[in-house]
Protein backbone atom coordinates (compact mmCIF):
# COMPACT_ATOMS: atom_id res chain seq x y z
CA UNK A 1 0.00 0.00 0.00
CA UNK A 2 1.50 3.34 -0.75
CA UNK A 3 2.30 5.62 2.16
CA UNK A 4 3.15 9.12 1.76
CA UNK A 5 5.06 11.18 4.33
CA UNK A 6 5.48 14.91 4.54
CA UNK A 7 8.66 16.50 6.61
CA UNK A 8 8.60 18.90 8.69
CA UNK A 9 5.09 18.64 10.11
CA UNK A 10 5.35 22.32 10.74
CA UNK A 11 7.36 25.08 9.69
CA UNK A 12 7.61 29.15 10.70
CA UNK A 13 9.90 31.17 8.78
CA UNK A 14 10.24 34.90 8.22
CA UNK A 15 8.75 36.91 5.43
CA UNK A 16 10.91 37.15 2.59
CA UNK A 17 12.69 33.68 3.16
CA UNK A 18 12.66 30.81 0.41
CA UNK A 19 11.73 27.55 1.79
CA UNK A 20 11.36 23.65 1.15
CA UNK A 21 8.81 21.27 1.76
CA UNK A 22 9.57 17.40 1.72
CA UNK A 23 7.20 14.38 0.62
CA UNK A 24 7.93 11.17 0.64
CA UNK A 25 6.27 8.07 -0.87
CA UNK A 26 7.09 4.58 -0.84
CA UNK A 27 5.84 3.05 -3.87
CA UNK A 28 7.36 4.40 -7.11
CA UNK A 29 4.66 3.19 -9.58
CA UNK A 30 3.02 6.40 -9.55
CA UNK A 31 0.71 8.59 -12.14
CA UNK A 32 1.21 11.84 -11.15
CA UNK A 33 2.23 13.56 -7.71
CA UNK A 34 0.29 16.90 -6.65
CA UNK A 35 0.36 19.45 -4.37
CA UNK A 36 -2.32 21.08 -2.70
CA UNK A 37 -2.68 24.20 -0.48
CA UNK A 38 -5.25 24.10 2.37
CA UNK A 39 -6.51 27.09 4.26
CA UNK A 40 -7.99 26.79 7.64
CA UNK A 41 -11.58 24.68 7.33
CA UNK A 42 -11.37 25.42 3.56
CA UNK A 43 -10.96 22.54 0.79
CA UNK A 44 -7.79 22.16 -1.36
CA UNK A 45 -6.75 24.33 -3.59
CA UNK A 46 -4.17 22.96 -6.68
CA UNK A 47 -1.23 24.12 -6.93
CA UNK A 48 1.26 21.76 -8.86
CA UNK A 49 1.35 18.31 -10.68
CA UNK A 50 3.71 16.37 -11.85
CA UNK A 51 3.02 13.97 -14.21
CA UNK A 52 5.13 10.65 -13.89
CA UNK A 53 6.79 11.49 -17.22
CA UNK A 54 8.20 15.08 -16.03
CA UNK A 55 11.01 15.93 -13.33
CA UNK A 56 9.47 19.42 -12.36
CA UNK A 57 6.85 22.25 -12.44
CA UNK A 58 6.66 25.88 -12.01
CA UNK A 59 4.50 28.35 -11.30
CA UNK A 60 5.15 31.66 -10.20
CA UNK A 61 6.86 31.25 -6.94
CA UNK A 62 6.37 27.76 -6.67
CA UNK A 63 8.37 24.99 -8.43
CA UNK A 64 7.48 21.34 -7.49
CA UNK A 65 10.19 18.27 -8.63
CA UNK A 66 9.85 14.81 -8.93
CA UNK A 67 11.95 12.03 -8.42
CA UNK A 68 10.66 8.90 -9.36
CA UNK A 69 13.29 6.58 -8.81
CA UNK A 70 13.70 7.92 -5.39
CA UNK A 71 10.00 8.45 -3.89
CA UNK A 72 10.71 12.01 -3.29
CA UNK A 73 9.32 15.56 -4.06
CA UNK A 74 9.72 18.87 -3.07
CA UNK A 75 7.97 21.72 -3.17
CA UNK A 76 9.71 25.05 -3.27
CA UNK A 77 8.42 28.32 -2.35
CA UNK A 78 10.53 31.76 -3.18
CA UNK A 79 10.16 34.64 -1.27
CA UNK A 80 7.66 33.30 1.10
CA UNK A 81 4.68 35.93 2.40
CA UNK A 82 2.56 35.95 5.21
CA UNK A 83 -0.29 34.68 2.77
CA UNK A 84 1.45 31.84 1.70
CA UNK A 85 0.78 30.46 5.42
CA UNK A 86 -1.64 27.19 5.20
CA UNK A 87 -0.93 23.91 5.26
CA UNK A 88 0.52 22.42 2.25
CA UNK A 89 -0.44 18.51 1.49
CA UNK A 90 1.31 16.48 -1.41
CA UNK A 91 -0.56 13.82 -2.87
CA UNK A 92 0.24 10.70 -5.30
CA UNK A 93 -1.67 8.89 -7.56
CA UNK A 94 -0.69 5.25 -7.98
CA UNK A 95 -2.93 1.81 -8.81
CA UNK A 96 -6.43 2.66 -8.79
CA UNK A 97 -8.51 6.37 -9.74
CA UNK A 98 -7.23 7.55 -5.58
CA UNK A 99 -4.82 10.20 -4.29
CA UNK A 100 -2.84 8.79 -1.20
CA UNK A 101 -2.05 12.26 1.13
CA UNK A 102 0.24 13.05 3.21
CA UNK A 103 -0.13 14.49 6.54
CA UNK A 104 0.92 17.67 5.31
CA UNK A 105 3.12 21.16 6.32
CA UNK A 106 1.61 23.82 8.56
CA UNK A 107 3.76 26.92 7.06
CA UNK A 108 3.48 29.76 9.07
CA UNK A 109 5.20 32.79 7.45
CA UNK A 110 5.62 35.87 9.91
CA UNK A 111 5.53 39.11 8.56
CA UNK B 1 -16.68 25.51 -16.56
CA UNK B 2 -18.44 25.78 -13.13
CA UNK B 3 -16.00 23.84 -10.59
CA UNK B 4 -17.34 20.75 -8.06
CA UNK B 5 -19.86 21.50 -5.98
CA UNK B 6 -21.06 20.00 -2.14
CA UNK B 7 -24.36 20.56 -0.24
CA UNK B 8 -24.49 21.12 2.44
CA UNK B 9 -21.48 22.92 2.85
CA UNK B 10 -21.89 22.43 7.05
CA UNK B 11 -24.26 20.06 8.96
CA UNK B 12 -24.93 18.88 12.85
CA UNK B 13 -26.21 15.61 13.71
CA UNK B 14 -26.57 13.40 16.65
CA UNK B 15 -25.17 9.62 17.36
CA UNK B 16 -27.41 7.80 15.86
CA UNK B 17 -28.62 10.06 12.97
CA UNK B 18 -27.73 9.32 9.38
CA UNK B 19 -26.53 11.72 6.86
CA UNK B 20 -26.53 12.31 3.54
CA UNK B 21 -23.94 14.72 1.43
CA UNK B 22 -24.33 15.55 -2.06
CA UNK B 23 -21.71 16.27 -4.83
CA UNK B 24 -22.25 17.44 -8.27
CA UNK B 25 -18.94 17.20 -10.11
CA UNK B 26 -17.90 19.57 -13.38
CA UNK B 27 -19.65 19.41 -16.38
CA UNK B 28 -18.36 16.16 -18.43
CA UNK B 29 -16.66 14.27 -15.55
CA UNK B 30 -18.05 10.59 -14.57
CA UNK B 31 -15.83 10.04 -11.80
CA UNK B 32 -16.41 10.94 -8.52
CA UNK B 33 -14.20 10.37 -5.67
CA UNK B 34 -15.30 10.77 -1.64
CA UNK B 35 -12.65 11.11 1.32
CA UNK B 36 -12.81 11.79 4.55
CA UNK B 37 -10.15 14.46 6.25
CA UNK B 38 -10.12 14.22 10.20
CA UNK B 39 -7.38 15.74 12.18
CA UNK B 40 -5.91 12.50 13.83
CA UNK B 41 -6.01 10.51 10.37
CA UNK B 42 -5.59 12.94 7.86
CA UNK B 43 -7.48 12.58 4.76
CA UNK B 44 -8.42 8.89 3.27
CA UNK B 45 -9.89 7.83 0.31
CA UNK B 46 -13.82 6.62 0.82
CA UNK B 47 -14.57 5.14 -2.86
CA UNK B 48 -15.16 6.25 -6.42
CA UNK B 49 -18.17 6.29 -8.60
CA UNK B 50 -18.11 5.92 -12.58
CA UNK B 51 -21.18 5.57 -14.51
CA UNK B 52 -23.39 4.50 -11.55
CA UNK B 53 -21.12 2.20 -10.51
CA UNK B 54 -18.56 1.73 -7.37
CA UNK B 55 -15.25 1.29 -9.38
CA UNK B 56 -12.57 1.38 -5.93
CA UNK B 57 -13.11 1.59 -2.13
CA UNK B 58 -11.74 2.43 0.30
CA UNK B 59 -11.08 0.59 4.19
CA UNK B 60 -13.84 2.13 5.76
CA UNK B 61 -17.04 0.28 7.40
CA UNK B 62 -20.61 -0.35 5.50
CA UNK B 63 -22.12 2.47 7.61
CA UNK B 64 -20.68 4.58 4.79
CA UNK B 65 -21.83 4.12 1.57
CA UNK B 66 -22.51 5.80 -1.59
CA UNK B 67 -24.30 6.28 -4.72
CA UNK B 68 -23.84 7.89 -8.27
CA UNK B 69 -26.77 9.12 -10.83
CA UNK B 70 -27.00 8.94 -14.42
CA UNK B 71 -26.09 12.96 -14.27
CA UNK B 72 -22.85 12.04 -12.51
CA UNK B 73 -23.82 13.56 -9.34
CA UNK B 74 -23.05 11.69 -6.34
CA UNK B 75 -24.47 11.51 -2.96
CA UNK B 76 -22.72 9.97 0.40
CA UNK B 77 -24.37 8.50 3.00
CA UNK B 78 -23.38 7.75 6.72
CA UNK B 79 -25.82 5.10 8.71
CA UNK B 80 -25.64 5.29 12.19
CA UNK B 81 -23.67 8.14 13.15
CA UNK B 82 -20.90 8.17 15.56
CA UNK B 83 -18.42 10.87 17.24
CA UNK B 84 -15.68 9.64 15.19
CA UNK B 85 -17.81 10.23 11.87
CA UNK B 86 -17.13 14.37 12.25
CA UNK B 87 -14.96 15.27 10.07
CA UNK B 88 -14.31 17.46 6.58
CA UNK B 89 -16.00 15.17 3.91
CA UNK B 90 -14.42 16.44 0.45
CA UNK B 91 -15.83 15.34 -3.09
CA UNK B 92 -13.43 14.87 -5.82
CA UNK B 93 -14.49 14.69 -9.99
CA UNK B 94 -12.27 13.45 -12.47
CA UNK B 95 -12.57 12.34 -16.27
CA UNK B 96 -10.99 9.32 -15.77
CA UNK B 97 -12.68 6.73 -18.10
CA UNK B 98 -10.33 3.67 -16.62
CA UNK B 99 -9.53 2.34 -13.28
CA UNK B 100 -5.84 4.16 -13.26
CA UNK B 101 -4.33 7.12 -15.32
CA UNK B 102 -2.78 10.22 -15.18
CA UNK B 103 -6.10 12.45 -15.07
CA UNK B 104 -6.34 15.12 -12.53
CA UNK B 105 -8.70 15.28 -9.69
CA UNK B 106 -10.81 18.59 -8.78
CA UNK B 107 -11.77 18.78 -5.30
CA UNK B 108 -14.76 20.86 -4.33
CA UNK B 109 -15.39 22.92 -1.12
CA UNK B 110 -16.27 20.17 0.84
CA UNK B 111 -18.50 19.57 4.05
CA UNK B 112 -18.01 19.85 7.46
CA UNK B 113 -20.01 17.45 9.63
CA UNK B 114 -20.42 17.68 13.28
CA UNK B 115 -21.77 14.72 15.47
CA UNK B 116 -23.15 15.67 18.84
Amino acid sequence: KQEVTQIPAALSVPEGENLVLNCSFTDSAIYNLQWFRQDPGKGLTSLLLIQSSQREQTSGRLNASLDKSSGRSTLYIAASQPGDSATYLCAVKSGANNLFFGTGTRLTVIP
Amino acid sequence: KAGVTQTPRYLIKTRGQQVTLSCSPISGHRSVSWYQQTPGQGLQFLFEYFSETQRNKGNFPGRFSGRQFSNSRSEMNVSTLELGDSALYLCASSYSRTSGGPETQYFGPGTRLLVL
